[in-house]
Protein backbone atom coordinates (compact mmCIF):
# COMPACT_ATOMS: atom_id res chain seq x y z
CA UNK A 1 0.00 0.00 0.00
CA UNK A 2 1.02 3.37 -0.93
CA UNK A 3 -1.09 5.10 1.69
CA UNK A 4 -1.31 8.71 1.16
CA UNK A 5 -0.10 10.25 -1.79
CA UNK A 6 0.73 13.84 -3.06
CA UNK A 7 1.14 15.83 -5.83
CA UNK A 8 3.52 17.47 -7.03
CA UNK A 9 6.36 18.04 -3.81
CA UNK A 10 7.39 21.15 -4.59
CA UNK A 11 5.75 24.20 -6.83
CA UNK A 12 6.59 27.90 -7.15
CA UNK A 13 3.55 30.13 -8.46
CA UNK A 14 3.70 33.67 -9.23
CA UNK A 15 1.14 35.78 -7.37
CA UNK A 16 -2.55 35.64 -9.23
CA UNK A 17 -1.73 31.89 -10.97
CA UNK A 18 -3.78 29.24 -10.05
CA UNK A 19 -3.55 25.27 -9.18
CA UNK A 20 -4.90 22.35 -8.09
CA UNK A 21 -2.71 20.02 -5.28
CA UNK A 22 -3.66 16.46 -5.75
CA UNK A 23 -4.36 13.96 -3.06
CA UNK A 24 -4.86 9.86 -2.99
CA UNK A 25 -5.30 7.31 -0.37
CA UNK A 26 -5.53 3.22 -0.94
CA UNK A 27 -6.60 2.57 2.32
CA UNK A 28 -10.29 2.75 1.60
CA UNK A 29 -10.83 5.35 4.40
CA UNK A 30 -14.05 7.80 4.29
CA UNK A 31 -12.13 11.06 6.04
CA UNK A 32 -9.71 13.47 4.43
CA UNK A 33 -8.07 16.51 5.11
CA UNK A 34 -5.86 19.32 4.04
CA UNK A 35 -3.92 21.08 6.17
CA UNK A 36 -1.01 24.22 5.79
CA UNK A 37 2.21 24.02 7.97
CA UNK A 38 4.25 27.46 8.32
CA UNK A 39 7.46 27.33 9.47
CA UNK A 40 7.41 27.64 13.82
CA UNK A 41 3.50 26.61 13.52
CA UNK A 42 1.23 23.81 13.70
CA UNK A 43 -0.98 22.27 11.36
CA UNK A 44 -3.97 24.26 10.60
CA UNK A 45 -7.12 22.61 8.83
CA UNK A 46 -8.36 24.09 5.48
CA UNK A 47 -11.14 21.72 4.66
CA UNK A 48 -12.02 18.24 5.32
CA UNK A 49 -14.11 15.80 3.73
CA UNK A 50 -16.06 13.15 6.19
CA UNK A 51 -16.87 10.93 3.28
CA UNK A 52 -17.40 11.06 -0.59
CA UNK A 53 -19.67 14.24 -1.96
CA UNK A 54 -19.16 15.76 1.36
CA UNK A 55 -17.09 18.91 1.99
CA UNK A 56 -16.71 21.33 4.87
CA UNK A 57 -14.21 24.04 6.14
CA UNK A 58 -11.84 24.43 8.64
CA UNK A 59 -9.80 26.80 10.77
CA UNK A 60 -8.59 28.49 7.55
CA UNK A 61 -9.92 28.04 4.45
CA UNK A 62 -10.04 31.88 2.45
CA UNK A 63 -8.42 31.52 -0.41
CA UNK A 64 -8.96 27.39 -1.04
CA UNK A 65 -11.60 25.19 -2.76
CA UNK A 66 -11.38 21.91 -2.60
CA UNK A 67 -13.21 18.77 -4.74
CA UNK A 68 -13.73 15.20 -3.13
CA UNK A 69 -14.00 13.54 -6.55
CA UNK A 70 -14.45 9.78 -5.28
CA UNK A 71 -13.21 8.38 -2.31
CA UNK A 72 -9.70 8.08 -2.77
CA UNK A 73 -9.05 11.64 -4.20
CA UNK A 74 -9.30 15.21 -2.53
CA UNK A 75 -7.82 18.00 -4.22
CA UNK A 76 -7.22 21.60 -2.93
CA UNK A 77 -7.29 24.13 -5.42
CA UNK A 78 -5.64 28.22 -5.05
CA UNK A 79 -8.04 30.28 -7.73
CA UNK A 80 -5.44 33.34 -7.23
CA UNK A 81 -2.25 32.39 -5.35
CA UNK A 82 -0.79 35.05 -3.26
CA UNK A 83 2.10 35.03 -1.02
CA UNK A 84 0.67 34.49 2.06
CA UNK A 85 -0.24 30.99 0.85
CA UNK A 86 3.65 30.15 1.10
CA UNK A 87 3.41 26.67 2.89
CA UNK A 88 3.55 23.32 3.08
CA UNK A 89 0.51 21.48 2.36
CA UNK A 90 -0.11 17.91 3.91
CA UNK A 91 -3.17 15.72 2.81
CA UNK A 92 -4.71 13.32 5.33
CA UNK A 93 -6.71 10.59 5.64
CA UNK A 94 -8.26 8.70 8.84
CA UNK A 95 -11.24 5.87 9.35
CA UNK A 96 -13.80 8.63 9.71
CA UNK A 97 -15.68 11.10 12.13
CA UNK A 98 -12.61 12.59 13.70
CA UNK A 99 -11.64 9.82 16.14
CA UNK A 100 -9.29 8.03 14.56
CA UNK A 101 -5.92 8.43 13.31
CA UNK A 102 -4.79 10.76 10.54
CA UNK A 103 -2.10 8.89 7.82
CA UNK A 104 -0.44 12.15 6.69
CA UNK A 105 0.68 12.16 2.94
CA UNK A 106 4.89 13.35 2.51
CA UNK A 107 3.63 17.09 1.53
CA UNK A 108 3.81 19.78 -0.95
CA UNK A 109 6.07 23.09 -0.53
CA UNK A 110 4.28 25.43 -2.46
CA UNK A 111 6.02 28.88 -2.73
CA UNK A 112 4.11 32.40 -4.13
CA UNK A 113 6.64 34.59 -5.27
CA UNK B 1 -14.19 27.70 17.07
CA UNK B 2 -11.20 25.54 19.35
CA UNK B 3 -7.96 27.03 20.42
CA UNK B 4 -4.93 24.74 21.80
CA UNK B 5 -2.31 26.08 23.48
CA UNK B 6 0.62 23.44 24.00
CA UNK B 7 3.78 24.54 26.46
CA UNK B 8 6.75 24.26 26.54
CA UNK B 9 7.93 25.34 22.81
CA UNK B 10 11.48 23.99 23.32
CA UNK B 11 12.11 21.53 26.04
CA UNK B 12 16.16 19.83 26.64
CA UNK B 13 16.55 16.93 28.23
CA UNK B 14 19.59 14.54 29.15
CA UNK B 15 19.09 10.74 27.43
CA UNK B 16 17.29 8.50 29.90
CA UNK B 17 15.34 11.36 32.02
CA UNK B 18 11.81 12.33 31.49
CA UNK B 19 9.78 14.48 29.36
CA UNK B 20 6.65 16.07 29.77
CA UNK B 21 4.16 18.26 27.32
CA UNK B 22 1.22 20.36 28.35
CA UNK B 23 -1.12 21.02 26.00
CA UNK B 24 -4.98 23.30 27.06
CA UNK B 25 -8.07 23.10 25.19
CA UNK B 26 -11.11 25.98 24.98
CA UNK B 27 -14.21 24.03 23.79
CA UNK B 28 -15.28 21.29 26.39
CA UNK B 29 -17.05 19.28 23.06
CA UNK B 30 -13.54 18.20 22.02
CA UNK B 31 -13.73 14.04 22.05
CA UNK B 32 -10.38 13.29 20.34
CA UNK B 33 -7.09 14.22 21.51
CA UNK B 34 -3.81 12.97 19.56
CA UNK B 35 -0.30 13.10 19.89
CA UNK B 36 2.05 13.74 16.47
CA UNK B 37 5.75 13.54 16.22
CA UNK B 38 7.52 15.16 13.37
CA UNK B 39 11.23 15.16 12.50
CA UNK B 40 12.57 17.33 10.48
CA UNK B 41 11.21 17.44 6.81
CA UNK B 42 8.96 14.50 7.15
CA UNK B 43 5.20 14.02 7.71
CA UNK B 44 3.64 14.16 11.35
CA UNK B 45 3.05 10.43 12.44
CA UNK B 46 0.82 9.89 15.47
CA UNK B 47 2.18 8.13 18.34
CA UNK B 48 -0.32 7.41 21.18
CA UNK B 49 -4.34 8.96 21.06
CA UNK B 50 -7.07 9.25 23.88
CA UNK B 51 -10.36 9.22 23.23
CA UNK B 52 -12.59 12.10 25.99
CA UNK B 53 -14.09 8.63 27.69
CA UNK B 54 -10.73 7.45 28.71
CA UNK B 55 -8.19 9.67 31.44
CA UNK B 56 -4.83 8.06 30.79
CA UNK B 57 -3.44 5.61 28.64
CA UNK B 58 0.48 3.80 28.10
CA UNK B 59 2.19 2.64 25.20
CA UNK B 60 5.36 1.53 26.30
CA UNK B 61 7.58 4.32 27.22
CA UNK B 62 5.02 7.37 25.87
CA UNK B 63 1.72 7.63 28.30
CA UNK B 64 -0.98 10.59 27.75
CA UNK B 65 -3.39 11.91 30.60
CA UNK B 66 -6.70 13.79 29.94
CA UNK B 67 -8.29 16.06 32.42
CA UNK B 68 -11.75 17.09 30.93
CA UNK B 69 -12.62 18.73 33.52
CA UNK B 70 -9.45 21.25 33.53
CA UNK B 71 -9.47 21.62 29.68
CA UNK B 72 -5.86 19.79 29.40
CA UNK B 73 -3.92 16.78 28.47
CA UNK B 74 -0.43 16.03 28.53
CA UNK B 75 2.53 13.59 26.75
CA UNK B 76 4.40 11.95 29.16
CA UNK B 77 7.93 9.96 27.47
CA UNK B 78 9.87 8.04 30.27
CA UNK B 79 13.80 6.99 29.72
CA UNK B 80 14.05 9.61 26.66
CA UNK B 81 16.07 8.63 23.89
CA UNK B 82 18.35 10.94 20.99
CA UNK B 83 15.71 9.49 19.09
CA UNK B 84 12.96 10.98 20.43
CA UNK B 85 14.08 14.18 19.36
CA UNK B 86 11.46 15.77 17.24
CA UNK B 87 8.58 18.54 17.23
CA UNK B 88 5.61 16.90 19.33
CA UNK B 89 2.14 18.25 18.41
CA UNK B 90 -0.97 17.60 20.52
CA UNK B 91 -4.41 18.07 19.11
CA UNK B 92 -8.07 18.57 19.81
CA UNK B 93 -11.04 17.66 17.43
CA UNK B 94 -14.32 17.50 17.85
CA UNK B 95 -15.82 14.78 15.19
CA UNK B 96 -13.41 15.94 12.07
CA UNK B 97 -12.27 19.33 13.03
CA UNK B 98 -8.91 18.80 14.10
CA UNK B 99 -7.25 22.10 15.58
CA UNK B 100 -3.21 21.21 16.76
CA UNK B 101 -1.00 23.07 19.19
CA UNK B 102 2.20 25.33 18.25
CA UNK B 103 4.48 22.08 18.55
CA UNK B 104 7.11 21.34 21.00
CA UNK B 105 10.53 21.01 19.89
CA UNK B 106 12.58 18.39 21.92
CA UNK B 107 15.94 18.32 22.49
CA UNK B 108 17.44 14.69 23.93
CA UNK B 109 21.22 15.27 24.65
CA UNK B 110 23.18 11.76 24.84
Amino acid sequence: NAGVTQTPKFQVLKTGQSMTLQCAQDMNHNSMYWYRQDPGMGLRLIYYSASEGTTDKGEVPNGYNVSRLNKREFSLRLESAAPSQTSVYFCASSTGQGLYEQYFGPGTRLTVT
Amino acid sequence: GENVEQHPSTLSVQEGDSAVIKCTYSDSASNYFPWYKQELGKRPQLIIDIRSNVGEKKDQRIAVTLNKTAKHFSLHITETQPEDSAVYFCAASIWNDMRFGAGTRLTVKP
